[in-house]
């Protein structure tokens, strides 16, 4: 079974819909990001996790909420969804053990399309 | 701010040739390097990374690295190239200095190998 989970994997939606994207992951891992990924652009961040408690956005965070509902799991939401968050999403994690590497294991994306 | 260039974003190759995919960061302070790779239709897997010591940095598949502090450059090189190495290849970095602890992706690169 794979560490890190995402689901849906495909999604299609339509413009103002809300939509979540979930992460689950078994690695044992404290912290957790959302990215997305757009052609010629790489992954950008949107928002990352270092526990529970601890929320914060990254580059990209406009339009986007999260949870941490658990350890183990990480949502991202389009509140209202817009054609121009049409994107590959991807959850990643890593363990506070690794602190000082930042060595960060990903999930196998999420592919959005909003019409 | 942190950024992360890779300049080519295709390099066109044939099999058993070598190859290198350039990575340029800027930063004045301490950083850690780290090399992706994105096979079609998965999420990103680590390849290698550097931390500390050693500058030539040796990851999974006969892929290394040579990180150059004066150069601001972490060049990806293998001697020899097979058509499953066909995929997108990205560097990222963290900066030391920041409370932020997550990575900056470059745009990425597509190696296409060719029989």
């Amino acid at each position: 079974d794979a560490d890190v989970t995402q689901t849906p994997r495909n999604r299609i939606t339509k413009t103002g819909k809300r939509i979540m994207l979930e992460c689950s992951q078994t690695k044992g891992h404290d912290r957790m990001y959302w990215y997305r990924q757009d052609p010629g652009l790489g992954l950008r961040l949107i928002y990352y996790s270092f526990d529970v408690k601890d929320i914060n956005k990254g580059e990209i965070s406009d339009g986007y909420s999260v949870s941490r509902q658990a350890q183990a799991k990480f949502s991202l939401s389009l509140e209202s969804a817009i054609p121009n968050q049409t994107a590959l999403y991807f959850c990643a994690t890593s363990g506070s053990w690794e602190w000082d590497t930042d060595t960060q294991y990903f999930g196998p994306g999420t592919r959005l399309t909003v019409l | 701010a942190q950024s992360v260039t890779q300049l080519d974003s295709q390099v066109p190759v044939f099999e058993e040739a070598p190859v290198e995919l350039r990575c340029n960061y800027s930063s004045s302070v301490s950083v850690y390097l780290f090399w992706y790779v994105q096979y079609p239709n998965q999420g990103l897997q680590l390849l290698l990374k550097y931390l500390s010591g050693s500058t030539l940095v040796k990851g999974i598949n006969g892929f290394e690295a040579e990180f150059n502090k004066s150069q601001t450059s972490f060049h990806l090189r293998k001697p020899s190239v097979h058509i499953s190495d066909t995929a997108e290849y990205f560097c990222a970095v963290n900066i030391l200095d920041t409370g932020r602890r997550a990575l900056t992706f470059g745009s990425g690169t597509r190696l296409q190998v060719q029989p």
